[in-house]
């Protein structure tokens, strides 16, 4: 199975910070790399996929880029809302795997 | 508005079984492709399980193949998930999900989940 790691495992910002998360595929998944935004108790929310578009409804603070093993996710200008964890997927493989997750705490 | 509704959780003991149920609205369940994904306690998520529009192709992830089934009623807008030899690490939120129309194996509606808790 494709390992997707993600880095940093956690991290403190303040609302108005450019944040940037990083996912690494362990091998070339092209651009089949979506992202995903988890707040506690809920479900997973799309806000990425093929790398780079947004899914619909998602502000465009959030951006993506990256292709083939090399992915981040961007949030440009961070909000009180965006507080959470967040995932990257691949689907290039059938067999479809998660990264461990990124959680953007308040600092 | 297109919503998904998981429910069958609860707590099971080891070896047990358990059903989970998914009920669809808000969009033509028949046809897109489904999904099953779970995340034990504080843990990150994990791909279960997948199912096509008419039910005839499954896949699985090599933890629960031979011992979990995906299935769906298209006639009762509902997926389900047979789970069977269940063990402890099996202890998760399960959510439902739906394949994104275009995008193959990307999810882009998600249940609220229904826990599931393998303990003695």
């Amino acid at each position: 199975a494709i390992r997707m790691t993600q880095s940093p495992s956690s991290f403190s910002a303040s609302t108005g910070d450019r944040v940037t998360i990083t996912c690494r595929a362990s091998q070339g998944i092209s651009s089949y790399l979506a992202w995903y935004q988890q707040k506690p108790g809920k479900a997973p929310k799309l806000l990425i996929y093929a790398a780079s578009t947004l899914q619909s409804g998602v502000p465009s603070r959030f951006s993506g880029s990256g292709s083939g093993t090399d992915f981040t996710l961007t949030i440009s200008c961070l909000q009180s809302e965006d507080f959470a964890t967040y995932y990257c997927q691949q689907y290039y493989s059938y067999l479809i795997t998660f990264g461990g997750g990124t959680k953007v705490e308040i600092k | 508005e297109v919503q998904l509704v998981e429910s069958g959780g609860g707590l099971v003991q080891p070896g047990g079984s358990l059903r989970l149920s998914c009920a669809a609205s808000g969009f033509t369940f028949s046809s897109y492709w489904m999904h099953w994904v779970r995340q034990a306690p504080g843990k990150g998520l994990v791909w279960v399980s997948r199912i096509n529009s008419d039910g005839s192709s499954t896949s699985y992830a090599d933890s629960v193949k031979g011992r979990f089934t995906i299935s769906r009623d298209n006639a009762k807008n509902t997926l389900y998930l047979q789970m069977n030899s269940l063990r402890a690490e099996d202890t998760a939120v399960y959510y439902c999900a739906r394949e994104k129309r275009e995008q193959q194996l990307l999810m882009d509606v998600w249940g609220k989940g229904t826990t599931v808790t393998v303990s003695s």
